[in-house]
């Protein structure tokens, strides 16, 4: 199956401060990437659709301003913490569509970050 | 707007016996099912999906699910359950006129010696 490298897998990083996730997709080209947030036990709820080449998508209540998402090529998006805070701290996942009629997504290992 | 329920939080099954996870979802539309399993700290791992034909999809590790329209239920099942089988499952739907992906809150499965 395809491959989606997601980096760091964990990160702690001091409040205030601003953290990178990368999601890469290795052996295919994601016109379509998705950014989750997970918490302990609970289900993964979709922040933001990520489409190549034009802005992402945030779902209702995600602040945009917050949580930078660029998907500059057709095999990596970011998301960008910015002032983080210890409400930030989470788990978060992204996952990659392979073409627009592939039905299938493919899920990078997922970041755990800790605002400190 | 589309939705995915998992009655169940937790699923306990004796090592050997038949396992069922369910799945039930509200579309509009034609929809594309879903399972994924997930271990602790970890990304999601891709078990099966429904999109169209025989309503009985067999997966990854033995799983399967059926997709029952009249029910619009998408229950997995394993006819022999393995204590490597204990982990989270996910349920999730996506409809072919949008591509957003919906989950369902999860199953923990555990599965007992």
């Amino acid at each position: 199956g395809a491959v989606v490298s997601q980096h760091p897998s964990r990160v702690i990083c001091k409040s205030g401060t601003s953290v990178k996730i990368e999601c890469r997709s290795l052996d295919f080209q994601a016109t379509t990437m998705f950014w989750y947030r997970q918490f302990p036990k609970q289900s993964l709820m979709l922040m933001a659709t990520s489409n190549e080449g034009s802005k992402a998508t945030y779902e209702q209540g995600v602040e945009k301003d917050k949580f930078l998402i660029n998907h500059a090529s057709l095999t990596l998006s970011t998301l960008t913490v910015t002032s983080a805070h210890p409400e930030d701290s989470s788990f978060y996942i992204c996952s990659a569509l392979r073409g627009r009629m592939n039905t299938e997504a493919f899920f990078g290992q997922g970041t755990r970050l800790t605002v400190v | 707007a589309q939705s995915v329920a998992q009655p169940e939080d937790q699923v306990n099954v004796a090592e050997g016996n038949p396992l069922t996870v369910k799945c039930t979802y509200s579309v509009s539309g034609n929809p594309y099912l879903f399972w994924y399993v997930q271990y602790p700290n970890r990304g999601l791992q891709f078990l099966l999906k429904y999109i169209t034909g025989d309503n009985l999809v067999k997966g990854s590790y033995g799983f399967e699910a059926e997709f029952n329209k009249s029910q619009t239920s998408f229950h997995l099942k394993k006819p022999s359950a393995l204590v490597s089988d204990s982990a989270l499952y996910f349920c999730a739907v996506r409809v072919n006129r949008d591509d957003k992906i919906i989950f369902g809150k999860g199953t923990r499965l555990h599965i007992l010696p």
